[in-house]
């Protein structure tokens, strides 16, 4: 069965600083791995995923994230902290199947915050 | 632009209630998915769907139903709604693909009384 495990619950980090957001994950077979962010009263959206192209994935407002298959991991970075990154940061598998019912597994989430 | 509708931003309802969430897509996709959201627990899957009339149990589905009778609508019932099942509720679709993204509503925010 498939899980996540977000390793930190909450991250701070000063303006201008490197972000880095743990997430590691358990498969069964070969997932598609996703980052989502939900800022204070808004809906998710998607930052970037990972479906078994490039290892080092690049999303929207420069996040990134690489899928590291022998420490079943998908860690998300950023070089430098603007304040409007300040969130909560969800990292979700979906096993790598196309069969009806692949659902999406949500880690208990990361908040993010960014002093300035 | 894609879009996942919920019926209502905000409901209170009281204890013992039958309530009725539905949700609403305009993408044609084929799974559809009720999660709800507790701080502290992320989003938890209480059914989800990969057809009209099909449905599958999520990891907390107690207290709870599904209906899927046309593609786009998917509606969560409670079928007597309790104060522990205050929280907020999120409906998202995605395209039956291991690399489809999902796309969320805005979210219901129950209060049960």
């Amino acid at each position: 069965a498939q899980s996540v495990t977000q390793l930190d619950s909450h991250v701070s980090v000063s303006e201008g600083t490197p972000v880095l957001l743990r997430c590691n994950y358990s498969s069964s077979y070969s997932p598609s791995l996703f980052w989502y962010v939900q800022h204070p009263n808004k809906g998710l959206q998607l930052l970037l995923k990972y479906t078994s192209a490039a290892t080092l994935v690049k999303g929207i407002n420069g996040f990134e994230a690489e899928f590291k298959k022998s420490e079943t991991s998908f860690h998300l970075t950023k070089p430098s902290a603007h304040m409007s990154d300040a969130a909560e940061y969800f990292c979700v598998v979906s096993e790598g199947s196309n069969q009806a019912g692949t659902a999406l597994i949500f880690g208990k989430g990361t908040t993010l915050s960014v002093s300035s | 632009d894609v879009k996942v509708t919920q019926s209502s931003r905000y409901l209170v309802k009281r204890t013992g209630e039958k309530v009725f969430l539905e949700c609403v897509q305009d993408m044609d996709h084929e799974n559809m998915f009720w999660y709800r959201q507790d701080p502290g627990l992320g989003l938890r899957l209480i059914y989800f769907s990969y057809d009209v009339k099909m449905k599958e149990k999520g990891d907390i589905p107690e207290g709870y139903s599904v209906s899927r009778e046309k593609k786009e609508r998917f509606s969560l019932i409670l079928e007597s709604a309790s104060t522990n099942q205050t929280s907020m509720y999120l409906c998202a679709s995605r395209l039956q693909s291991r690399n489809g993204e999902a796309f969320f509503g805005q979210g219901t925010r129950l209060t049960v009384v």
